[in-house]
């Protein structure tokens, strides 16, 4: 079964705004990573945060995560036409432990308007 | 440094057909992994394999086989072909944070194979 889900499952909102997505998991956790796929492409990593942060930057991007609520949120500052893209977060695998793979959720589509 | 690349980009197979996806890195990454990713279902993890010689199943291994000879290459085989296996598939690599842990950080993704079965 998935361990993330993302919310909203769609989002649409014009350019320069700021778009927060959300994003819930079941079990503990070693880290949350959130990835951006653009349509038809492959999976591209944004932001890696330790279960031992809480905040987490880079350019335009933040990222928080809540252990004890066991969520996280994905907000992207002035958002452009390029940030157009399922964005999806990823915890790592309960298969046999961390053992090098992730567990994604449904994904966030966002679409940002000219 | 090509990255991962996966062979081929697209796929039609009949019912009952075998075929083997490719999937190679050259980062020399310990783990590597297979998804397949349908609509409103994100992506679902069938095997993976944390080096070379040991592979595991996943989520949703049925119906696919692998094996990790090298640490390069990672194919996934389809044994029988059949329509419920029409899907995007996507191999992806990775590496742990120090040796023997198994704390992965960033996977890296090939493109991708848009396979169909009719």
């Amino acid at each position: 079964s998935q361990q993330g889900e993302e919310d909203p499952q769609a989002l649409s909102i014009q350019e320069g705004e700021n778009a927060t997505m959300n994003c819930s998991y079941k079990t503990s956790i070693n880290n949350l990573q959130w990835y951006r796929q653009n349509s038809g492409r492959g999976l591209v990593h944004l932001i890696l945060i330790r279960s031992n942060e809480r905040e987490k930057h880079s350019g335009r991007l933040r990222v928080t995560l809540d252990t004890s609520k066991k969520s996280s949120s994905l907000l992207i500052t002035a958002s452009r036409a390029a940030d157009t893209a399922s964005y999806f977060c990823a915890t790592d695998g309960r298969h046999g432990g961390s053992q090098g793979n992730l567990i994604f959720g449904k994904g966030t589509k966002l679409s940002v308007k000219p | 440094n090509a990255g991962v690349t996966q062979t081929p980009k697209f796929q039609v197979l009949k019912t009952g057909q075998s075929m083997t996806l490719q999937c190679a890195q050259d980062m020399n990454h310990e783990y590597m992994s297979w998804y397949r990713q349908d609509p409103g279902m994100g992506l679902r993890l069938i095997h993976y394999s944390v080096g070379a010689g040991i592979t595991d199943q996943g989520e949703v291994p049925n119906g696919y086989n692998v094996s990790r000879s090298t640490t390069e290459d990672f194919p996934l085989r389809l044994l029988s072909a059949a329509p419920s296996q029409t899907s995007v598939y996507f191999c992806a690599s990775s590496y742990a944070l120090r040796p023997g842990s198994h704390r992965v950080t960033e996977a890296f993704f090939g493109q991708g194979t848009r396979l169909t079965v009719v």
